[in-house]
């Protein structure tokens, strides 16, 4: 019984390039948050989203960073030219559906940008 | 958002157990109270959550008061794998439609000595 998958593990950038984080949440879950933890920092929300929609992204800078969730494959994070600022472990979770259910989280991606 | 409190540190001896407060004076009537941990370069794994009635699963149990204002977390033997951050955190559900849009705050970091 898989948990939530994440990969890489590690990612590293050069300024500018792009990042791409994959996530595939537990069997049977069909809704996917994405969490930054930036160095000693907390935990901090940046999406909610379900298949195809993207239901709460109020937490995702304005720029650079887009999410999504399609109806086949994991869900993808996606940072365009990265600067040394994304460097952050970026994990993921996932629910079967909303209400009182606890989120299962994976390790996270740990991106550095150099 | 929501506030939840929790020391910043505690200690605790291998074999005994763990008891983590957390004041949450500011929930809502309908919100469960959960809790989290982080051990180090993991994602959160989560332990427990609970309304008003005390809950025990086969990680914890925990305490809250009938006011609903605080929680305790009881680690009943505590093993040096249980060194981890631990987060209380009140959903602070906003209008339904983001129930996995938690707040972290710093948590309490337990260390469990020999």
């Amino acid at each position: 019984n898989a948990g939530v998958m994440q990969n890489p593990r590690h990612l590293v950038r050069r300024r500018g390039q792009e990042a791409r984080l994959r996530c595939s949440p537990m069997k049977g879950h069909s809704h996917v948050y994405w969490y930054r933890q930036l160095p000693e920092e907390g935990l901090k929300f940046m999406v909610y989203l379900q298949k195809e929609n993207i239901i709460d992204e109020s937490g995702m800078p304005k720029e650079r960073f887009s999410a999504e969730f399609p109806k086949e494959g994991p869900s993808i994070l996606r940072i365009q030219q990265v600067v040394r600022g994304d460097s952050a472990a970026y994990f993921c979770a996932s629910s079967p559906q909303q209400g009182n259910s606890p989120l299962h989280f994976g390790n996270g991606t740990r991106l550095t940008v150099t | 958002d929501a506030k939840t409190t929790q020391p910043p540190s505690m200690d605790c001896a291998e074999g005994r157990a763990a008891n983590l407060p957390c004041n949450h004076s500011t929930i809502s009537g309908n919100e469960y109270v959960y809790w989290y941990r982080q051990i180090h370069s993991q994602g959160p794994q989560y332990i427990i959550h609970g309304l008003k009635n005390n809950e025990t699963n086969e990680m914890a149990s925990l305490i809250i008061t009938e006011d609903r204002k605080s929680s305790t977390l009881i680690l009943p033997h505590a093993t040096l794998r249980d060194t981890a951050v631990y987060y209380c955190i009140d959903p602070a559900n906003a209008g339904g439609t983001s129930y996995g849009k938690l707040t972290f705050g710093q948590g309490t970091i337990l260390t469990v000595h020999p």
